[in-house]
């Protein structure tokens, strides 16, 4: 069955520190996967997707994601957190015949100054 | 550009009453999303529009849920009867192409007391 886990609910982290948010997924075939993320009162912003070709994929507001085929991953990385990165992030996977999109449950993204 | 607007933001209801939650998608998006998120559980499917068609509804919990796209553009989605277990956030998204990452609205909070 297809899935998505983001094992990690919460991360705290500090104001200029690196950042790894974790996602596993379970799926068939050649996934499509993206990262959406949540900032309070708002809807889910697309923060980048990986379909095919180079597996480091570069989004917005600096985050990248890479997707390691053998780990059955696609963590997302940002070198340096700004307070406003403060939010919920989904990991999430799609492609198949039902063009469905999957989600894990979320990580919520804490920010110390 | 207009994102995908949903109305209204918030909605509080008594059980059994019947509440309509309205989704304008972005202008020319023939693919149409609904998903709802129950708190603390994962952002679920529930069904996708092509155009005016419901391609897949298989993610609709009962039928106590009715989803229209009349003429293919707005979408509402209908719960009547509501039941406690209906509370959560229902999100809207819209694509061009399925599976290119859709963007989503910000949301109807649905609180059945």
């Amino acid at each position: 069955a297809q899935s998505v886990t983001q094992p990690d609910i919460h991360i705290t982290v500090s104001e200029g520190a690196s950042l790894e948010l974790r996602c596993n997924y379970s799926y068939g075939a050649t996934p499509y996967l993206f990262w959406y993320v949540q900032s309070p009162g708002q809807g889910l912003q697309l923060l980048l997707k990986y379909f095919s070709g180079d597996t480091l994929v570069q989004g917005i507001k600096g985050f990248e994601a890479e997707f390691k085929r053998s780990q059955s991953s696609f963590n997302l990385r940002k070198p340096s957190v700004h307070w406003s990165d403060a939010a919920e992030y989904f990991c999430a996977v799609g492609g198949g015949r039902d063009d469905k999109i999957i989600f894990g449950k979320g990580t919520r993204l804490h920010i110390l100054p | 550009e207009a994102g995908v607007t949903q109305f209204p933001s918030h909605s509080v209801i008594e059980k059994g009453q019947t509440v309509t939650l309205r989704c304008d998608p972005i202008s020319g998006h023939d693919n149409l999303y609904w998903y709802r998120r129950v708190m603390g559980k994962e952002i679920k499917f529930l069904l996708h529009f092509v155009k005016e068609s419901k391609q897949d509804e298989s993610g609709m919990p009962n039928n106590r849920f009715l989803a229209e796209r009349t003429g293919g553009t707005y979408s509402t989605l209908k719960v009547q009867p509501a039941e406690l277990e209906d509370s959560g956030v229902y999100f809207c998204a819209s694509s061009q192409e399925p599976l290119s990452g859709a963007f989503f609205g910000q949301g109807t909070r649905l609180t059945v007391v």
